[in-house]
């Protein structure tokens, strides 16, 4: 079964300093992987998605993601953290053969001031 | 990308009554996904609706507790029936357009009591 796996319930960095958010993939073929962000009392926020091409993929915020076939992770990173960066994020794959998406069980990053 | 309206952003609903939720689309999508965000917990699939076909439930979600309606491509409802407790979640619609293109509504929080 396809799945991702994210293994930090959370991750706590101070403000200005980078930030890594870490994923794992489990898929056949090709994998479709996705960073969504939410925000308290929000709906699902677009940061990014990897479908093919270059391994670094930039996304929204300053938010960026390394592709890693070898290793199987799909890491989510920023140069320098902000307190308003404080949110749940959520990895996803797409089913191979569906258009249906599977989430991760998120992490909360905190960013203290 | 598509805009989503959804529909209540929140309900406070009696034990064993039904909650209906909306989801208009400003574009003509072919699917549309409900997903279940229980407190706490990442996004569950409920079920996959297509224009003109019955919904495609997920494992443990049966129709007769979630019916979904879908009856063109801009328009869908997901009612959650019988409630309970248990029922009290974020329940929130996605689309998908083009190559990994995946919007999600704002999300709907249903407190059951």
């Amino acid at each position: 079964a396809q799945s991702v796996a994210q293994p930090e319930d959370q991750v706590n960095v101070a403000e200005g300093n980078p930030l890594t958010v870490k994923c794992t993939y489990s898929v056949s073929g090709n994998p479709y992987l996705f960073w969504y962000v939410q925000y308290p009392n929000r709906g699902l926020q677009f940061l990014l998605k990897y479908i093919t091409g270059d391994n670094l993929v930039k996304g929204s915020y300053g938010f960026e993601a390394e592709f890693n076939k070898s290793q199987t992770s799909f890491h989510l990173k920023k140069p320098s953290a902000l307190v308003s960066d404080s949110a749940l994020y959520f990895c996803a794959v797409r089913v191979t053969g569906f258009q249906k998406l599977v989430f991760g069980t998120g992490t909360r990053l905190l960013v203290s001031p | 990308s598509a805009v989503i309206s959804q529909k209540p952003s929140r309900d406070i609903c009696q034990r064993g009554t039904s909650l209906t939720i909306q989801c208009q689309v400003d574009s003509q999508v072919t699917m549309m996904f409900w997903y279940r965000q229980q407190p706490g917990q990442s996004l569950t699939l409920i079920a996959t609706a297509n224009q003109g076909s019955e919904a495609t439930y997920e494992s443990g979600f049966v129709i007769d507790k979630f019916p979904i309606s879908r009856p063109n491509l801009t328009f869908s409802t997901l009612t959650v029936s019988n409630l309970s407790p248990e029922d009290s979640s974020i329940y929130l619609c996605s689309v998908v357009q083009g190559a990994g293109g995946y919007t999600f509504g704002s999300g709907t929080r249903l407190t059951v009591v």
